[in-house]
């Protein structure tokens, strides 16, 4: 099973920043949280990941609280193409290359 | 550098035929990973193979079986199809195994059964 509950959709104004929470409150200290996006029928899009820090890269932003057990993932200026389903793994360690997929988030981004 | 390809892009099978599916990595990537998109079931891990061997297996039939090349080039097969298996099946590639190895996505094989 998913170790993470993400809200099954959102909306967002284009040119706002989209705020796409995501618990995960069993994380263990060594797990990263990595999140995906897919657009309709297309593969999975790698996005960004961390462990304890937040992240920063020419995609998004991921602020992961203190105490690990929640993040967010951040589109600083929502587009169009930004319409997707967003989904936040959290890679457990002794499974190797295994992503476990919950339901993710629908993110609509609506002009 | 070229992403992921997969080939074929789409495919059409009746039930009973038995279907091979492949997957070429990034350059220099040795891990490959399937897995199975059905609009009921999500996206739900097949298996990874790094440098030849089956390293982690989902909760699939044995009708599910794979392998990898030493060119790391891996080909996933599916016998005696069932309507039940019409997916979209993906394959995604790191460099090594491991959960801080990020995985890259093909745009997968659309596979319908009939």
């Amino acid at each position: 099973d998913a170790k993470t509950t993400q809200p099954p959709s959102m909306d967002c104004a284009e040119g706002r920043a989209a705020n796409l929470p995501c618990n995960h409150s069993t994380i263990s200290g060594n797990e990263y949280v990595y999140w995906y996006r897919q657009i309709h029928s297309q593969g999975p899009q790698y996005i960004i990941h961390g462990l304890k820090n937040n992240e920063t890269n020419e995609m998004a932003s991921l602020i992961i609280t203190e105490d690990r057990k929640s993040s967010t993932l951040i589109l600083p200026h929502a587009t169009l193409r930004d319409t997707a389903v967003y989904y936040c793994i959290v890679r457990v360690d002794n499974q190797g290359g295994k992503l476990i997929f919950g339901q993710g988030t629908e993110l609509s981004v609506k002009p | 550098k070229a992403g992921v390809t997969q080939t074929p892009r789409y495919l059409i099978k009746t039930r009973g035929q038995q279907v091979t599916l492949s997957c070429s990595p990034i350059s220099g990537h040795r891990s490959v990973s399937w897995y199975q998109q059905t609009p009921g079931q999500g996206l739900q891990f097949l298996f990874e193979y790094f440098s030849e061997t089956q390293r982690n297996k989902g909760n699939f039939p044995g009708r599910f079986s794979g392998r990898q090349f030493s060119n790391s080039r891996s080909e996933m097969n599916v016998s005696t199809l069932e309507l039940g298996d019409s997916a979209l099946y993906l394959c995604a590639s790191s460099r090594n195994t491991g959960s801080q190895e990020t995985q890259y996505f093909g745009p997968g094989t659309r596979l319908l059964v009939l």
